[in-house]
């Protein structure tokens, strides 16, 4: 059974930084370009990052600069590492696992990270 | 980056169909075919079930359906079912992603 796991999320203050984990099972997670998509409360579903297996990596215009992707084959999990929080970063932080070319077939239950002074 | 549009909101009776459309504004949906679409429930993850403009994942019910014609792709879901309601995104890819605004759809 295919399981991703995110943690690390919280309250930050604006500026501050934050490391979220994705620990994922159930697939040969080596193999597979693994993304990070936020949705801020209420509202719609924003692509942030994405690093493929040979560690080509992407960013949103919005997070560029700020946030660094990250991969760790032999543990199996996926990191974003959030730098210069802002409160509009303020979002349920999601892992989706990339489906052939251009769709995340499996996503984690999410991590709620709240930037607020 | 520009999110492609969606209706805020489609509507429908149970057995009816409805279709939302997803239209590229900065982002060209025109030459690519990877789109995708995605239904979440409240508090629940997204969940895949359009990809490749049209492709169906295992499992999903053939009452959803995707097409792409020119600048837009859409979703129909015929035989709607009260399970249907909830929230649909698009997605395109061209090297980045980009969803929809979302559309949210009642089951009258």
């Amino acid at each position: 059974e295919v399981q991703l796991v995110e943690s690390g999320g919280g309250l930050v203050k604006p500026g501050g930084s934050l490391r979220l984990s994705c620990a994922v099972s159930g697939f040969t997670f080596n193999t597979y370009s693994m993304n990070w998509v936020r949705q801020a409360p209420g509202k719609g579903l924003e692509w942030v990052s994405s690093i493929s297996s040979s560690n080509y990596i992407y960013y949103a215009d919005s997070v560029k600069g700020r946030f660094t992707i990250s991969r760790d084959n032999a543990k199996n999990s996926l990191y974003l590492q959030m730098n210069s929080l802002r409160v509009e970063d303020t979002a349920v932080y999601y892992c989706a696992k990339e489906f052939g070319m251009g769709a995340f077939d499996y996503w984690g239950q999410g991590t709620l990270v709240t930037v607020s002074s | 980056q520009s999110a492609l549009t969606q209706p805020r909101s489609v509507s429908g009776s149970p057995g009816q169909s409805v279709t939302i459309s997803c239209t590229g504004s900065s982002s060209d949906l025109r030459g690519y075919n990877y789109v995708s679409w995605y239904q979440q429930h409240p508090d629940k993850p997204p969940k895949l079930i359009i990809y490749d403009v049209s492709e169906r994942p295992s499992g999903v019910p053939d009452r959803f359906s995707g097409s792409k014609s020119g600048n837009a792709a859409s979703l129909t879901i015929s035989g709607l079912q009260d399970e249907d309601e909830g929230d649909y995104y698009c997605c395109s890819y061209e090297g980045t992603f980009v969803f929809g605004t979302g559309t949210e759809v009642t089951v009258l």
